[in-house]
């Protein structure tokens, strides 16, 4: 079945750094691919989402880059901020067109950035 | 952006008790979803629902029941709560399925004593 690999359950920097998270996905179909960003004591929420492939994608200085022959979708930041603290999830949702359209959520990653 | 609100914030309960979960979205997205959140598994989809009256099995729904009764209504009910189901519990919706955001609503803590 569809899954979704975060290698990293706990990753500690130091303000300035750059930061990348590891997703790694597995599905037979065509991938849509999230991350979602959760902050102590609140929601998850979207940070951005592909399904193209070797298209960077950019937010809030955050980008990832789907690489559907390696099936990642790593989430990187050139240098991090206190305020980046938080849970990170990758997610998967594979296309609608094989029936199955739920998301599929990693264990996620909890990055937390010192002074 | 969207609004998902949940009620209670805060549950406490026995086990063996009778618990409901209620979330409503006022965007009148298709799709809503129940999740559990627990630490080093992620989310895991419970029960979710594309329309008033439909309701389709999760990843995890063993002693959950699911009830969407309209467009904005959607409810978790555990009809004997058991310790193993003291958890962080997210609704969300979307307007679409496969590839749309999920918006989500501010949580509900259970605990089973």
């Amino acid at each position: 079945g569809d899954s979704v690999t975060q290698t990293e359950g706990l990753v500690t920097l130091t303000k300035g750094l750059p930061v990348m998270l590891n997703c790694t996905y597995q599905t037979t179909y065509s991938p849509f691919l999230f991350w979602y960003v959760q902050h102590l004591n609140e929601a998850p929420k979207l940070l951005l989402k592909s399904s193209t492939d070797n298209k960077r994608t950019e937010h809030q200085g955050f980008y990832a880059t789907l690489h559907k022959s390696s099936s990642s979708f790593h989430l990187q930041k050139s240098s991090v901020q206190l305020s980046d603290s938080a849970l990170y999830f990758c997610a998967l949702s594979a296309d609608a067109s094989s029936g199955s359209w739920q998301l599929i959520f990693g264990s996620g990653t909890q990055l937390t950035v010192m002074p | 952006e969207a609004a998902v609100t949940q009620s209670p914030r805060n549950k406490v309960t026995v086990t063996g008790g009778n618990v409901t979960l209620s979330c409503r979205q006022t965007n009148s997205h298709n799709y809503m979803y129940w999740y559990r959140q627990d630490t080093g598994h992620g989310l895991r989809l419970i029960h979710y629902s594309y329309g008033a009256g439909n309701l389709q099995i999760g990843d995890v729904p063993d002693g959950y029941k699911a009830t969407r009764t309209t467009q904005e209504d959607f409810f978790l009910l555990l009809e004997l709560a058991s310790p193993s189901q003291t958890s962080l519990y997210f609704c969300a919706s979307s307007d679409l399925g496969a590839e749309d955001t999920q918006y989500f609503g501010p949580g509900t803590r259970l605990l089973v004593l």
